[in-house]
């Protein structure tokens, strides 16, 4: 069946640097791919829809500066969180559609990944 | 804007109970509802799927019912184990967009 990975898991980085978070469509495209945030004990958040070949739509309060999103390919975007703090700690995880109509829409999620800032 | 509860926070019963968690939502124009599983430090698994036409879904020793006229779905866990403590969420899509409830924390006491 449809499987979206997203790559890395786990990663620990420094305060200051920039991360890259992967998620790929491994057997269907996927024109629009959606991230989300989920802080301990809240539920999660979409932060942005990830449009194909066009500039990604932010959700109100999240900075398109601090969390930059590329979808060059119908099977991949990538997520990037320049200039990490600790408050950008957070477990982020995205989506991809399956179908061909809004009723019929299946979502598969990556597996998420972890992000420890220190 | 779509607003979806889980009730309750946390839940702890003996092996073998069976066990019910419950999810409401505002809008009650949605297109399906799927529960999904988050097992501390992983990812999430997803469960079940409710199309917005359908009014339950079985999987194994998980039902989910849904009602859209109320705005609630259930999840019902039957003959619950050890093995399935974990934060259960629900989650009702208005499109593309999924909105996400806080969740269950579950545990099932040996």
């Amino acid at each position: 069946g449809a499987v979206v990975s997203q790559h890395p898991s786990w990663v620990i980085c420094k305060s200051g640097t920039s991360v890259k978070i992967e998620c790929r469509s491994l057997d269907f495209q996927a024109t629009t791919m959606f991230w989300y945030r989920q802080f301990p004990k809240q539920s999660l958040m979409l932060m942005a829809t990830s449009n194909e070949g066009s500039k990604a739509t932010y959700e109100q309060g999240v900075e398109k500066d601090k969390f930059l999103i590329n979808h060059a390919s119908l099977t991949l975007s990538t997520l990037t969180v320049t200039s990490a703090h600790p408050e950008d700690s957070s477990f982020y995880i995205c989506s991809a559609n399956l179908g061909t109509g809004a009723s019929g829409n299946t979502i598969y999620f990556g597996e998420g990944s972890w992000l420890t800032v220190v | 804007k779509q607003e979806v509860t889980q009730i309750p926070a946390a839940l702890s019963v003996p092996e073998g109970e069976n066990l019910v968690l419950n999810c409401s939502f505002t809008d009650s124009a949605i297109y399906n509802l799927q529960w999904f599983r988050q097992d501390p430090g992983k990812g999430l698994t997803s469960l079940l799927l409710i199309q917005s036409s359908q009014r339950e879904q079985t999987s194994g020793r998980l039902n989910a019912s849904l009602d859209k006229s109320s705005g609630r779905s259930t999840l019902y866990i039957a003959a619950s184990q050890p093995g399935d403590s974990a934060t259960y969420l629900c989650a009702v899509s208005g499109g593309n967009q999924f909105y996400f409830g806080t969740g269950t924390s579950l545990t099932v006491i040996p």
